[in-house]
């Protein structure tokens, strides 16, 4: 059963173009979770989302980010217009419906803004 | 993927006690990180400790760090039952600030 997989693991973009990152859920999972790091910070929540629904993006900025989760396919984190402070490791975590929702992590990406 | 293991898996206790959780890991660490998480919601940082650093204190949060042993604890005092949640360790690790997760210790405070 293969984990949370996350691509590119490494993506670099100059401002003003846009990054788009996809994370695909464990087998069996229907919950995503995108995540923020800056250097030497904790996550910092973004988006929840379940199939074809966004349950809580109050983590997301108002502007240049989207989060979607379709039916088929990956969840994709998308920033458009990209600028320095986007530059950070964004992790995706996915879980199943339970009690306590534990959440199983990706690798993570790695967005560097030139 | 996961890695370090958080200890017990589970522990339910009554409002008022302390609780205490214990994460191991098995590379060197750049910093160590505890996170929540209710229900239903995302993770919510709570704590991150530095290599160098051995204790920190947050509110009634208390996490200590013992790099010879890899290990590290957090300590919830005077507990609550909205402390009710999983806690999460993670380490950020090597050059590349990897980060890696425990699966968690799910805290039960009865009212």
């Amino acid at each position: 059963n293969a984990g949370v997989m996350q691509n590119p693991r490494h993506l670099v973009r100059r401002r003003g173009q846009e990054a788009r990152l996809r994370c695909s859920p464990m087998k069996g999972h229907s919950h995503v979770y995108w995540y923020r790091q800056l250097p030497e910070e904790g996550l910092k929540f973004m988006v929840y989302l379940q199939k074809e629904n966004i349950i809580d993006e109050s983590g997301m900025p108002k502007e240049r980010f989207s989060a979607e989760f379709p039916k088929e396919g990956p969840s994709i984190l998308r920033i458009q217009q990209v600028v320095r402070g986007d530059s950070a490791a964004y992790f995706c975590a996915s879980s199943r419906k339970s009690q306590f929702n534990e959440q199983f992590f990706g690798p993570g990406t790695r967005l560097t803004v030139l | 993927s996961q890695q370090g293991e958080e200890d017990p898996q589970a522990l339910s206790i009554q409002e008022g006690e302390n609780a205490t959780m214990n994460c191991s890991y098995k590379t060197s660490i750049n910093n160590l990180q505890w996170y929540r998480q209710n229900s239903g919601r995302g993770l919510v940082h709570l704590i991150l400790i530095r290599s160098n650093e051995r204790e920190k204190h947050s509110g009634r949060l208390r996490v200590t760090l013992d790099t010879s042993k890899k290990s590290s604890s957090l300590l919830i005092t005077a507990s609550r039952a909205a402390d009710t949640a999983s806690y999460f360790c993670a380490t950020d690790e090597g050059d590349n600030n990897d980060m890696r997760f425990g699966a968690g210790t799910r805290l039960t405070v009865k009212p």
